[in-house]
């Protein structure tokens, strides 16, 4: 069975850093690329974040490149958000989710880990 | 900036049939952007319900499709249930990694 768990979420200052971590299980991890979606309190999904399987690409929203960065460590079967230089809008539940093989979706999704940014 | 459209809220009645549809703020949507499609309710995580246009996911009710529908993605609830009031999002795949989600349909069944 396919598990994503999230963890890492919690309350920062505005500028402040934090990083997000999703264990994964079930699945062979270094065959699946893997993404980030948020979702803002009453708002909708917003697509983040994505590396590749070998996870030597990755790939990011306009709305936070140059400030986060995703990683993956296949021997814990983790992935990493690392979130830099945070904002209020940046407010959210973090969502991993696993990339289909063949075709480009979401095909798992973890429950989420909430971040909130605000002094 | 790409956008990609849906609407903000549809209504259906109990063993109705709803199209939601998903556009492209410039350009048409066609099966090269792999369009999927998500519900979720209050609280809960997002549950794929449809992939690469059509293919529904591990049991997901038949009464559930999806196509294309002159320039926008479509999915389709024939024989709507109570349980089938949610959000609807869709997500288009841009290429090179990127992902551009519509801004979700609330469903109503009443």
């Amino acid at each position: 069975e396919v598990q994503l768990v999230e963890s890492g979420g919690g309350l920062v200052q505005p500028g402040g850093s934090l990083r997000l971590s999703c264990a994964a299980s079930g699945f062979t991890f270094s065959s699946y690329a893997l993404s980030w979606v948020r979702q803002a309190p009453g708002k909708g999904l917003e697509w983040v974040s994505a590396i590749s399987d070998s996870g030597g690409s990755t790939y990011y929203a306009d709305s936070v490149k140059g400030r986060f960065t995703i990683s993956s460590d296949n021997s814990e079967n983790t992935l990493y958000l690392q979130m830099n230089s945070l904002r209020a809008e940046d407010t959210a539940l973090y969502y991993c989710a696993k990339v289909g093989k063949v075709v480009v979706h979401f095909d798992y999704w973890g429950q989420g880990t909430m971040v909130t940014v605000s002094s | 900036q790409t956008v990609v459209t849906q609407e903000p809220s549809f209504s259906v009645s109990p063993g109705g049939t709803v199209t939601l549809t998903c556009g492209l703020s410039s350009g048409s949507v066609s099966t090269s952007y792999y369009p999927s499609w998500y519900q979720q309710t209050p609280g809960q995580a997002p549950r794929t319900l449809m992939y690469s246009t059509s293919s529904r996911s591990s049991g997901v009710p038949d009464r559930f499709s999806g196509s294309i529908l002159g320039n926008k993605a479509a999915l389709t609830i024939t024989g709507a249930q109570a349980d089938d009031e949610s959000d609807y999002y869709c997500v288009l795949y841009m290429g090179s990694g990127i992902w551009v989600f519509g801004g979700g349909t609330k469903l109503t069944v009443l």
